[in-house]
């Protein structure tokens, strides 16, 4: 089935520091892929996503490229602020059939952005 | 609309006790999903619904579990004769159909088993 291996943390770094969190993945096919957040206290939230290869996703200053040669996903942010402190989860949809709709997450970044 | 709401967001049980967890998912949503999450790791998927149908049940969700949604609304999560390595985080999550994988999560319910 499909898989997803993100970078072990965690990871500290101090505000306006440059942040990439890398993702690979194995999958059948090319699937969409996904980074979801967790702040602390707060329900898991889509971040980002890309639907095909090449994509680049973007929001809130992150951005993710779908790179199919490298079977990446990694995601960066040029400068971290305080707020951006969270869990930060990998994603893709599992296999085709019966499988659309279920998510198979990495195990989690645990990224601490101190001032 | 408030979001994915579940209840409780707490819950302790002595092992060998049953416990249900209700989810309330996004009002125009028709999928609904369960999810386990341990300490350091990802959500697990454990099932979920289109409407009032249970379209998969992963091989983690043994017999003791089971989940339902009656109406095609709110979702109830049942776990009988818990066992201490059932204490995790049990998180649901709901979408559209035309977007299935842009899931909008609940909180969360923390089970405890002592």
């Amino acid at each position: 089935g499909n898989s997803v291996t993100q970078m072990e943390g965690p990871v500290t770094l101090s505000e306006e520091a440059f942040l990439t969190i890398n993702c690979t993945y194995t999958a059948t096919g090319y699937p969409s892929l996904f980074w979801y957040v967790q702040y602390p206290g707060e329900g898991l939230q889509l971040l980002l996503k890309a639907t095909k290869a090449d994509d680049k996703g973007s929001n809130k200053g992150f951005e993710a490229t779908y790179r199919k040669e490298t079977t990446s996903f990694h995601l960066e942010k040029g400068s971290v602020q305080v707020s951006d402190s969270a869990v930060y989860f990998c994603a893709l949809p599992g296999a085709g059939g019966t499988s659309y709709g279920k998510l198979t997450f990495g195990q989690g970044t645990i990224l601490t952005v101190h001032p | 609309d408030t979001g994915v709401s579940q209840d409780p967001r707490h819950k302790i049980t002595k092992r060998g006790q049953n416990v249900t967890f209700r989810c309330d998912p996004i009002s125009e949503h028709n999928r609904l999903y369960w999810y386990r999450q341990t300490l350091g790791q990802g959500p697990e998927f454990l099932t979920y619904f289109q409407n009032e149908a249970q379209l998969e049940k992963s091989r983690l969700l043994s017999d003791r579990f089971s989940a339902e949604r009656p109406k095609g609304s709110f979702s109830t999560l049942e776990i009988q004769r818990t066992e201490q390595g059932d204490s995790a985080m049990y998180l649901c999550a709901s979408s559209g159909s035309a977007a299935a994988y842009e899931q909008y999560f609940g909180p969360g319910t923390r089970l405890t088993v002592t």
